[in-house]
């Protein structure tokens, strides 16, 4: 497995409370990503990161924000969870080049926002 | 805005058959095309993928079939088994771009 690491694996929450899922990487790739999973809905981009400090908005980013303060860590924040943030959501590196390259994910984080 | 399209959500198929995941895409200039695939609790991992110059690339049991006039591209499991009971995604990215676009996935059981 490529070295991604998300934390925690599972969280319950409850309405209007701040939420900050953590991705760490050991691969030193220069972007992040953060998808949410719905049945449905497949995989949709909250945020992404092109480099430290370096953020940009995904299809699905309105009450969501991101920070990257080192190459390794990339959070998402949730500012006040609702229930419609319950997911399952995931963490993905990717190595871009002179080609297109594989996205590595993270084994996800569960939450529930009751 | 969805720029790929998957179908079908859901596919049951027998031991030993066919399995055939469709997806469209809008945008000309995507030009790389892969198929992640996913078991439960796990995260996606890239299963194969394919670039417009050639029309088809098979990988073992897997092949990818391309057709660039349509916009359409389709996963081929032959001899499907159990094991490949999982949620397959298709996604598109153009070179060099930074993300990379899924489509809504397609969860298959293969019955035995």
């Amino acid at each position: 497995d490529a070295g991604i690491t998300q934390s925690p694996r599972h969280k319950v929450t409850e309405t209007g409370t701040p939420v900050t899922l953590r991705c760490h990487q050991t691969e030193n790739h220069r972007y992040m990503y953060w998808y949410r999973q719905d049945p449905g809905h497949g995989l949709r981009l909250i945020h992404y990161s092109y480099g430290v400090k370096d953020t940009d908005k995904g299809e699905v980013s309105d009450g969501y924000s991101v920070s990257r303060s080192k190459t390794e860590d990339f959070l998402l924040t949730l500012e006040s969870a609702t229930s419609s943030q319950t997911s399952v959501y995931f963490c993905a590196i990717r190595a871009i080049g002179t080609a297109n390259t594989e996205a590595f994910f993270g084994q996800g984080t569960r939450l529930t926002v009751v | 805005q969805q720029q790929v399209k998957q179908s079908p959500q859901s596919l049951i198929v027998q031991k030993g058959g066919i399995s055939i995941i469709n997806c469209a895409y809008e945008n000309t200039a995507f030009d790389y095309f892969p198929w992640y695939q996913q078991f439960p609790g796990k995260g996606p991992a890239l299963l194969i993928a394919i670039r417009p110059d050639v029309s088809e690339k098979k990988e073992g049991r897997f092949t990818i079939s391309f057709n660039k006039s349509a916009k359409q591209f389709s996963l081929h499991i032959m001899d499907s088994q159990p094991g490949d009971s999982a949620t397959y995604f298709c996604a598109a990215s153009k070179e060099g771009a930074q993300k990379l676009v899924f489509g809504q996935g397609t969860r298959l059981t293969i019955n035995p």
